[in-house]
């Protein structure tokens, strides 16, 4: 079955700064890596997703790298800001079965 | 469009109880819905998939007898956590898509559960 990895699991960067997730995965036949923040108590929020048959995709500050080869994508955020503090989320989606696999997460701290 | 609810949004029982969670699409029919777990400072980590008028799928390490999963209707999932002990207490999000080959999934709010 899918595997995802995600690293690191806490990340501190100065406002200002960028951030970078990165998650690996196991099964081929996932097709579709979306990537979620989620704040203390509150629902997953999806903050961008990527198909198999593209290999970058932009939204204002945030970005997302795939390689399908080497089994790995990425999540930029550039000009980072207090209030992108949250958990970030990786996930792999297996089109047979229609699941989303998640990574382990990786705790973003922005300090001012 | 695309909104999914929950409820209750948190819960308290007494152990040995049972607790029913809803799950609901408010404005799209959800072929299928997903029920996962998240610990504190964990992942989500799916118990099950539950396809609209059929049994529930249940993830290895699942009780299907502890955790009962009903899809009635289209937009309507139930999950009934039995018996239910202080190490079930988590928090129990469902999440509802449109089925077959759609990948977006629809999350709701989230319930927490606690046993006392």
């Amino acid at each position: 079955g899918e595997n995802v990895e995600q690293h690191p699991s806490t990340l501190s960067v100065q406002e200002g700064d960028s951030a970078v997730i990165k998650c690996t995965y196991s099964d081929s036949a996932s097709n579709y890596f979306p990537w979620y923040k989620q704040e203390l108590g509150k629902r997953p929020q999806l903050i961008i997703d990527i198909r198999s048959n593209v290999g970058e995709k932009k939204d204002q500050r945030i970005a997302v790298t795939l390689n399908k080869t080497a089994k790995h994508f990425s999540l930029h955020i550039t000009e980072t800001q207090p209030e992108d503090s949250a958990v970030y989320f990786c996930a792999g989606f297996v089109v047979d079965t229609d699941k989303l696999i998640f990574g382990t997460g990786t705790r973003l701290q922005v300090f001012p | 469009g695309a909104v999914v609810s929950q409820h209750p949004s948190w819960v308290i029982c007494k152990s040995g109880t049972s607790v029913k969670i809803e799950c609901r699409s408010l404005d799209f029919q959800a072929t299928t819905m997903f029920w996962y777990r998240q610990f504190p400072k964990q992942s989500l980590m799916l118990m099950a998939t539950s396809n609209e008028g059929s049994k529930a799928t249940y993830e290895q390490g699942v009780e299907k007898d502890k955790f009962l999963i009903n899809h009635a209707s289209l937009t309507l999932s139930t999950l009934t956590v039995t018996s239910a002990h202080p190490e079930d207490s988590s928090f129990y999000i469902c999440s509802a898509s449109r089925g077959q080959g759609s990948y977006e999934q629809y999350f709701g709010p989230g319930t927490r559960l606690t046993v006392t």
